[in-house]
């Protein structure tokens, strides 16, 4: 089956900075979808991005199919962005899920 | 439109006993699917179901758990027997007809198994 990696695992950001996330997967998919567990355990939906960049406030997504990955943009980070983010991939009616990069934006 | 809804959101049970998790999927979505998340882990597929049909049930244990989307009413996750290995938070997720990639979650249950 597909293989899903993210990186980094771990990251820990003073509020005001940006970062970049990075999702791999090992075949071709004609989906891709962001997601954000926030600290109450809840995923928010973020992008549905099979290819293309996509762009929702200070948050930016581009997908890169034929070269297997995508990046999640964080922009001018804030507290509230911390949490775990995961991109997930269509396998027949299912996604697979990577580990996540967990994120903590300090004050 | 209100989203995916999951109820309880939390449930305790004991050693041996059942826990029904149900998931109204929203307005309008047809596909329902189940998802399993670990204590300090990712999500992992379990079913995926349609009205009175299961799909996918690649990733149910074989035993003492199963599911059912029936043509009223929620669709519910049943695990019999709970041991504390299935504590666990359940995710239930909806998409609309013909787009299986675009899922949209519910809050989840938290089950904690005593």
């Amino acid at each position: 089956g597909i293989q899903v990696e993210q990186s980094p695992p771990d990251l820990i950001l003073q509020e005001g900075a940006n970062s970049t996330l990075r999702c791999n997967f090992s075949d071709s998919v004609n989906n891709l979808q962001w997601f954000h567990q926030n600290p109450w355990g809840q995923l928010i939906n973020l992008f549905y991005i099979p290819s293309g960049t996509k762009q929702n406030g200070r948050l930016s997504a581009t997908t890169v199919a034929t070269e297997r990955y995508s990046l999640l943009y964080i922009s001018s980070s804030q507290t509230t962005d911390s949490g775990v983010y995961f991109c997930a991939v269509k396998q027949g009616g299912k996604l697979i899920f990577g580990q996540g990069t967990e994120l903590s934006v300090k004050p | 439109n209100a989203g995916v809804m999951q109820n309880p959101r939390h449930l305790v049970r004991r050693r041996g006993q059942e826990a029904r998790l149900r998931c109204s999927p929203m307005k309008g979505h047809s596909h329902v699917y189940w998802y399993r998340q670990l204590p300090e882990e990712g999500l992992k597929f379990m079913v995926y179901l349609q009205k009175e049909n299961i799909i996918d049930e690649s990733g149910m244990p074989k035993e003492r758990f199963s599911a059912e989307f029936p043509k009223e009413g929620p669709s519910i996750l049943r695990i019999q027997q709970v041991v504390r290995g299935d504590s666990a938070a359940y995710f239930c997720a909806s998409s609309p007809p013909g787009q299986a990639g675009r899922q949209f979650f519910g809050p989840g249950t938290r089950l904690t198994v005593l």
